[in-house]
């Protein structure tokens, strides 16, 4: 039992350039979220998934696009990087379970992701 | 105490104390509440959860406290611990799907 994994951990991408970051976990999680953290603004949703082929927007989806298209997986692709989109990010997945009230989000190690 | 859009707060305590980390939160429709630890390099992790029909919860040495007249949350961890040390968020949740975290609190233990 992995967990939830996140692939690359370093990135460094040039402006203008795209790129998919990848999140999978292997809880059959229903629920499944990306973050962004910048120093001193805590984390902010980006986007969320509540099962396969439903995707929402968060706080901050703008420059981002995701997809669902198996409960496992939940990549986040940066159309066009920007400086602004440089920080760490989170991919996190939980369980969502009918009468359930417990919301445990499980969080991926994180991907780095500099853009010059 | 934290709050969005403040500067990271810190914490200094001595090994063996008690912490009480802060934090308050704006929304008050918000119904659900959790505490995450967050080590340096690390993802978050939970650490305790708390519904808004509850004023208090207790887990393994910390305890959160809810105060909804004033829209404020507090962490307990009893008898700190050097692997304390960490970035402690809070987050709270009003739409079922979406969370939002406060800035963080900077806790060092002092050995």
């Amino acid at each position: 039992n992995a967990g939830v994994t996140q692939t690359p951990k370093f990135q460094v991408l040039k402006t203008g350039q795209s790129m998919t970051l990848q999140c999978a976990q292997d809880m059959n999680h229903e629920y499944m979220s990306w973050y962004r953290q910048d120093p001193g603004m805590g984390l902010r949703l980006i986007h969320y998934s509540v099962g396969a082929g439903i995707t929402d927007q968060g706080e901050v989806p703008n420059g981002y696009n995701v997809s669902r298209s198996t409960t496992e997986d939940f990549p986040l692709r940066l159309l066009s990087a920007a400086p602004s989109q440089t920080s760490v990010y989170f991919c996190a997945s939980s369980y969502v379970g009918a009468g359930e009230w417990s919301y445990e989000q499980y969080f991926g190690p994180g991907t780095r992701l500099t853009v010059t | 105490g934290e709050s969005v859009g403040l500067h990271l707060p810190t914490l200094s305590v001595q090994e063996g104390d008690n912490s009480i980390i802060n934090c308050a939160y704006s929304n008050s429709a918000s119904d659900y509440f959790i505490w995450y630890k967050q080590e340096s390099g690390k993802g978050p992790q939970f650490i305790i959860d708390i519904r808004s029909n509850m004023d208090k919860r207790q887990g393994q040495r910390v305890t959160v406290l809810l105060n909804k007249t004033v829209k404020h949350l507090s962490l307990q961890i009893a008898a700190t611990q050097p692997g304390d040390s960490a970035v402690y968020f809070c987050a709270e949740n009003s739409a079922g799907n979406q969370f939002y975290f406060g800035t963080g609190t900077s806790l060092t233990v002092i050995p």
